[in-house]
């Protein structure tokens, strides 16, 4: 009940393109999802995060899609650029969860000039 | 100041060696956690502590100990461990749940 899927595992897209990453959960007490952004050989750093309150959320090129009923929310990556390419890893918490903050297993983004 | 910083960033330890890894943050966060990373997968949660206090181990060897000895620091003792135990080692802290967790840049931890 814990767990998080996420796919693709790798994504290939052109620059100035859309790259969209998917994430499904089980436990229905979830109650915050946060997208990480990882660079080689260094720690995961916060892109964006949403409540279920809310179907959408926008800031600059990057927008969190939720679906509370499917259970499933999404990154999109608009006007994709070389430099976002990075590991993107979905993440799930919920607030009587003790702290714990459960990740998928992670998408290698590759942007392409 | 928003950073979490760990020391060392890198560490080669023997299988019959005690080391330590050590967390520092100074934004006032009460949820302090280790996560172990290994190549190309997610980071796998250790331990957290909330309030100085653990909270959730999950189920991580004894030869892993965590300390927490005050609201900013946090400390990782390592002891006969073994090679598979090399990975990235993370610390995150939080002000409280479903608040933004700030990740140091972890330590790269190799045993040989």
């Amino acid at each position: 009940q814990q767990q998080v899927k996420q796919s693709p595992q790798s994504l290939i897209v052109q620059k100035g393109g859309i790259s969209i990453i998917n994430c499904a959960y089980e436990n229905t007490a979830f109650d915050y999802f946060p997208w990480y952004q990882q660079f080689p050989g260094k720690g995961p750093a916060l892109l964006i995060a949403i409540r279920p309150d809310v179907s959408e959320k926008k800031e600059g090129r990057f927008t969190i899609s939720f679906n509370k009923s499917a259970k499933q929310f999404s990154l999109h990556i608009m006007d994709s650029q070389p430099g976002d390419s990075a590991t993107y890893f979905c993440a799930a918490s919920n607030t009587g969860g003790g702290n714990k903050l459960t990740f998928g297993t992670g998408t290698q983004l590759k942007v392409e000039l | 100041d928003t950073e979490v910083t760990q020391t060392p960033k890198h560490l080669v330890m023997g299988m019959t060696n005690k080391k330590s890894l050590k967390c520092e943050q100074h934004m006032g966060h009460r949820a302090m956690y280790w996560y172990k990373q290994k190549a190309k997968k997610p980071p796998e949660l250790m331990f957290v502590y909330s309030y100085e206090k653990l909270s959730i181990n999950e189920s991580v060897p004894s030869r892993f100990s965590p300390e927490c000895p005050n609201s900013s620091l946090l400390n990782l003792h390592l002891h006969a461990l073994q090679p598979e135990d090399s990975a990235l080692y993370l610390c995150a802290s939080r002000l409280m749940a479903n608040t933004e967790a700030f990740f140091g840049q972890g330590t790269r931890l190799t045993v040989v």
